[in-house]
């Protein structure tokens, strides 16, 4: 099946660091990148959406200046959360789909990342 | 009307039994419909999915059952084993658009007793 591989699978840093995450996908070329956030025992909320060479769609209430995100390649997204601060602490997982508009495309997670601010 | 509501939030079942999981979405144009299988510290793996053309899918000894009429569909997991322990999702995904964006229902934790 699909592989998505992120790294790293966990982070802890001071607070105002920032901190990179990467999204590959490594035996498909990935048109289409999501990210997402968990909180425990909830469900996933999607912070933005990203296509290869194009800027990203963010989802309503997410900062962008605060998650910058890049999709410069078919194989490789990252989420770059800047300034990190506690409360920015999370589970955050990426997914790649081969996408296109109509098309049912399934969507393959990364085993996230577990990032941690003190 | 984007939303997808899924239920019970979590579900104990012994060893051998069959789990249920249901899910009910309100907008019409959703046309395709996985469910994901999480364990702790892992993301979502794609488990099994459905478009509304069919009513029942079978892979293994999981399987969909969807009702377009009434706009739900369900996860089945016949003779449940421990391994099965984990939390499900179930998501809508409108083809059509081009976002590819998946809607999410609020996952139900599994857990089966030996």
């Amino acid at each position: 099946g699909a592989v998505v591989s992120q790294h790293p699978s966990w982070v802890i840093c001071k607070s105002g660091t920032s901190v990179k995450i990467e999204c590959r996908s490594l035996d498909f070329q990935a048109t289409t990148m999501f990210w997402y956030r968990q909180f425990p025992k909830q469900s996933l909320m999607l912070m933005a959406t990203s296509n290869e060479g194009s800027k990203a769609t963010y989802e309503q209430g997410v900062e962008k200046d605060k998650f910058l995100i890049n999709h410069a390649s078919l194989t490789l997204s990252t989420l770059t959360v800047t300034s990190a601060h506690p409360e920015d602490s999370s589970f955050y997982i990426c997914s790649a789909s081969r996408g296109g508009k109509g098309s049912n495309q399934p969507q393959h997670f990364g085993d996230g990342t577990r990032l941690s601010i003190l | 009307q984007q939303q997808v509501k899924q239920s019970p939030q979590s579900l104990i079942v012994q060893k051998g039994g069959i789990s249920i999981i249901n899910c009910a979405y309100e907008n019409t144009a959703f046309d395709y419909f996985p469910w994901y299988q999480q364990f702790p510290g892992k993301g979502p793996a794609l488990l099994i999915a459905i478009r509304p053309d069919v009513s029942e899918k079978k892979e293994g000894r999981f399987t969909i059952s969807f009702n377009k009429s009434a706009k739900q569909f369900s996860l089945h997991i016949m003779d449940s084993q421990p391994g099965d322990s984990a939390t499900y999702f179930c998501a809508a995904l409108r083809g059509s658009s081009n976002t590819g964006k998946l809607i999410f229902g609020q996952g139900t934790t599994l857990q089966v007793k030996p």
